[in-house]
């Protein structure tokens, strides 16, 4: 069974400092994707990543995967309070059927 | 990205009825679409996955009789959680894909059953 956790659970950080959220899943995988949640509303993509090495940068935002460790990362360059919100990973065990295990969740606080 | 839509955004029921929710791609054919339902401060948990056509495929631990799936066409899915009790009170957000592509989200369903 494919087990997907984010570390932290919860982040408050304040403006302008960096961070890094941290998903870690169980099982091979060659596709993972990111995406952001504002209170009541559905999911917004972020990222896709395809492969092993694959980095990806939008905004302040960048997300990288390194399938042998098992291991994604978003990272947070200077945080603004705009992005406040809940990410999630999401991974999908079989290449091509769409179907996704979705992280805990990290729900990050950016403070003025 | 492709759209999908999602009709209700909300919902309000008295227990022990019933309700349907829809999923519609609009721009695309969907081979596969997906329900997930979302419990407060927790994260999205699969219910389904629907193939056009064929049977829904229900993840462990959900009932099949109780949550209706119907993908009629490659276009809408339906779900339709039936005898809706206060437990089933949840965010329910669907997904649609065509063949080996992302999956796209609609904007969600908020339960709320009285």
């Amino acid at each position: 069974e494919l087990k997907v956790e984010q570390n932290p659970l919860f982040l408050s950080m304040q403006e302008g400092k960096n961070y890094t959220i941290y998903c870690n899943y169980s099982t091979t995988s060659d596709r993972l994707y990111w995406y952001r949640q504002d209170p009541g509303k559905s999911l917004e993509s972020l990222f896709v990543l395809l492969s092993n090495g694959a980095v990806k940068q939008e905004g302040r935002l960048m997300a990288s995967l390194d399938t042998k460790a098992r291991l994604s990362t978003l990272h947070i360059t200077a945080a603004v309070h705009d992005l406040s919100a809940t990410y999630f990973c999401a991974v999908e065990l079989v290449f091509g059927n769409e179907k996704l295990t979705f992280g805990t969740g990290t729900r990050l606080t950016i403070i003025p | 990205g492709a759209v999908v839509s999602q009709h209700p955004s909300w919902v309000i029921c008295k227990s022990g009825t019933s309700v349907k929710i829809e999923c519609r791609s609009l721009d695309f054919q969907a081979t596969t679409m997906f329900w997930y339902r979302q419990f407060p401060k927790q994260s999205l948990m699969l219910m389904a996955t629907s193939n056009e056509g064929s049977k829904a495929t229900y993840e462990q631990g959900v009932e099949k009789d109780k949550f209706l799936i119907n993908h009629a066409s490659l276009t809408l899915s339906t779900l339709t959680v039936t005898s809706a009790h206060p437990e089933d009170s949840s965010f329910y957000i669907c997904s649609a894909a065509y063949t080996n592509t992302e999956a796209f989200f609609g904007q969600g369903t908020r339960l709320t059953v009285v």
